[in-house]
């Protein structure tokens, strides 16, 4: 059993194009999180959610626009995409905002051209 | 503010060799810290961890001792197998900070 998925697992679109990522997790937890990792493998958080409420909001631009409909999704949302978004994200999730054994999706890569 | 810092790589080994990856932190308070493990395209999964000072983590044959006058949780494997070959980071939580916060990986290969 998965215990956290992501979709799709590639997505390549144009410069402007709206596109959205999908995150599930089936552990029970509480915490969900979007990391995006660059081309150099650095990690870096962007958002997290706490039974359904933002509890991280890192500095990122507002294009970028999580939603959580329930504790056990949580899906990102990216307008007028542009080159430099173009990475991994992984989404995650834990039990407890302060949980820090976090456990990750497969990811995905995200290819604007 | 909080950081790790870990060995740049990548870092290349022969089957059986002893493997060392070094990371050092900058925390305020008493942090937790952890090494994850990323294989070729997956995502991250959690080694091993250790909560406070002087405590060791291990797993699959890693270990890594918090030391907190050095302020390092270096990873260590006394015997490398092929399978071993992956990214790894290492990261700490708490202190000042409610994040994960990683260092940016090191990436070791394991010849046979």
């Amino acid at each position: 059993d998965t215990a956290v998925s992501q979709t799709p697992k590639y997505l390549v679109t144009q410069m402007g194009n709206d596109k959205s990522i999908k995150c599930e997790q089936n552990l029970g937890h509480d915490t969900m999180y979007w990391y995006k990792q660059d081309s150099k493998k650095f990690l870096k958080i962007m958002f997290s959610y706490n039974n359904k409420e933002l509890i991280i909001n890192e500095t990122v631009p507002n294009r970028f626009s999580p939603k959580s409909p329930d504790k056990a999704h949580l899906n990102l949302h990216i307008n007028s995409l542009e080159l430099g978004d173009s990475a991994v994200y992984f989404c995650a999730s834990s039990q407890g905002a302060s949980g820090y054994e976090q456990y990750f999706g497969p990811g995905t890569r995200l290819t604007v051209t | 503010g909080n950081s790790v810092t870990q060995m740049e790589g990548p870092v290349t080994l022969s089957e059986e060799a002893f493997l060392t990856i070094n990371c050092t932190y900058t925390a305020t308070g008493y942090p937790s810290l952890f090494w994850y493990v990323q294989y070729p395209g997956e995502g991250l999964q959690l080694l091993l961890k250790a909560t406070k000072a002087d405590d060791k983590g291990s797993n699959k044959g890693f270990e890594a001792t918090y030391r907190k006058e050095t302020t390092s949780f270096h990873l260590e494997k006394g015997s490398v197998q092929v399978s071993d070959s992956a990214v790894y980071f290492c990261a700490l939580y708490g202190g000042a900070t409610n994040k994960l916060i990683f260092g940016t990986g090191t990436l070791l290969a394991v010849q046979p």
